[in-house]
């Protein structure tokens, strides 16, 4: 079955240094999503992006937030100068439909120190 | 926005039983899917269920949408299936965007 893939799995960052998180989505969906999960609690919404644009963004999803589609495959999401409160999982999802099954990958593990 | 609730937070089963677990959302909802979050974080596509009745083995959910609310049924349970249970819905924006519920605990002891 076609999946999500998300690298890197875990990554440990100074507070102030810049992360991008990577995911491939699956390869005939259009429509691309990040959540994340603070530990403990909820999924929440980032920010959707469709027609190579952001399409809705939720108020997490700051100036220091910002999502590239740098080629037919990837989907990239850029944190510029990371706080420790960004600690968390981030999960990139894809659909191949606005109302269709969402589908997410395993996860980024972002640990900022 | 739309409200996700989720009941009951916690549940500790013995291996074997059956449970029901339900969400509840404040407006009509064009997706509603259930997902099983394992220990490692994985979240599980369970049902894209937005109205109707569905069944995967053990698993079964159903979403009642003019009264707003989906239930998910886990029958014979084993300890496999502990874990977090989420409920999200999509709103009429069109942008694909899910609202997720806080989750149901589910714990199944041997």
């Amino acid at each position: 079955e076609p999946e999500v893939t998300q690298t890197p799995s875990h990554q440990v960052t100074q507070m102030g240094q810049e992360v991008i998180l990577r995911c491939v989505p699956i390869s005939n969906h259009l429509y691309f999503y990040w959540y994340r999960q603070i530990l403990g609690q909820k999924v929440e919404f980032l920010v959707s992006f469709y027609n190579n644009e952001i399409s809705e963004k939720s108020e997490i999803f700051d100036d220091q937030f910002s999502v590239e589609r740098p080629d037919g495959s990837n989907f990239t999401l850029k944190i510029r100068s990371t706080k420790l409160e960004d600690s968390a999982m981030y999960f990139c999802a894809s659909s191949d439909q606005a109302k269709g099954t969402i589908y997410f990958g395993e996860g980024s593990w972002l640990t900022v120190v | 926005g739309i409200q996700v609730e989720q009941s009951p937070p916690d549940l500790i089963l013995q291996e074997g039983a059956n449970s029901t677990l339900r969400c509840n959302f404040s407006d009509s909802v064009n997706n509603l899917q259930w997902f099983h979050q394992n220990p490692w974080g994985q979240l599980i596509n369970l049902f894209y269920i937005p109205s109707g009745t569905k069944q995967n083995g053990r698993l079964s959910a159903t979403t009642v949408a003019t009264e707003r609310y989906s239930l998910l049924y886990i029958s014979s349970s084993q300890t496999t299936d502990s874990g977090v249970y989420f409920c999200a819905v999509g709103d009429s924006s069109n942008t694909g965007k899910l609202i997720f519920g806080q989750g149901t605990t589910l714990q199944v002891k041997p």
